[in-house]
């Protein structure tokens, strides 16, 4: 088991460019998650899915796009980068059990840097 | 506004001493809590959770205790060891969404 994988590590990116953080899990979880974190903010949740074909607006959705087409996979994109977007980005999955996704425990990647200059 | 506060930023304890984690929520549909603890360079990690029907959960070292009244709960850690130096984030949960603090940093002194 892999668990939840998250790719890049790092990324720089300019003002303007559009890229996609990928996020893959191999445990079977009905729901995944995106969040960021920043200084002092802690995590935010930006968007989150309860299974294929269905996903949701967070706390913080402005300027990012999810789809979730397959169990396994739930990329995050960035149309078009601005340096608000600077912050560590981690993936979460969990299983579903009576409706309260995150009442289980959410199993999270090891983040992804991004830096917009 | 942020829903979930972590009003201590850091907190320094002896080794073998308890750690006492305090965290503050605003919003009274939140059913479910958790702790998570997170390691530079790691993902955040799934630590005890508590329902909102109980006031006090325990698993090992750790102990979390809920005040639904104060809207209030703590994450104590006895005894405290050199590998519990972390960030510690108290998170709530409505519906499918996960809410965060924004952390405390804990240091184990040997």
């Amino acid at each position: 088991n892999a668990g939840v994988t998250q790719t890049p590590k790092f990324q720089v990116l300019k003002t303007g460019q559009s890229m996609t953080l990928q996020c893959a899990q191999d445990m079977n979880h009905e729901y995944m998650s995106w969040y960021r974190q920043d200084p002092g903010m802690g995590l935010r949740l930006i968007h989150y899915s309860v299974g294929a074909g269905i996903t949701d607006q967070g706390e913080v959705p402005n300027g990012y796009n999810v789809s979730r087409s397959t169990t396994e996979d739930f990329p995050l994109r960035l149309l078009s980068a601005a340096p608000s977007q600077t912050s560590v980005y981690f993936c979460a999955s969990s299983y579903l059990v009576g409706g309260l996704a995150a009442t289980n425990e959410q199993f999270f990647g090891p983040g992804t840097r991004l830096t917009v200059l | 506004d942020q829903q979930v506060k972590q009003n201590s930023p850091s907190l320094s304890v002896q080794e073998g001493r308890i750690s006492i984690l305090n965290c503050d929520y605003t919003n009274s549909m939140f059913d479910y809590f958790l702790w998570y603890k997170k390691y530079p360079a790691e993902g955040p990690t799934f630590l005890i959770s508590i329902s909102s029907i109980k006031d006090k959960n325990e698993d090992g070292r750790f102990t979390v205790f809920l005040n639904k009244s104060a809207k209030h709960l703590s994450l104590h850690i006895v005894p405290s060891q050199p590998g519990d130096s972390a960030v510690y984030f108290c998170a709530a949960v409505d519906d499918y969404k996960l809410s965060f603090g924004a952390g405390t940093t804990v240091t184990v002194r040997a």
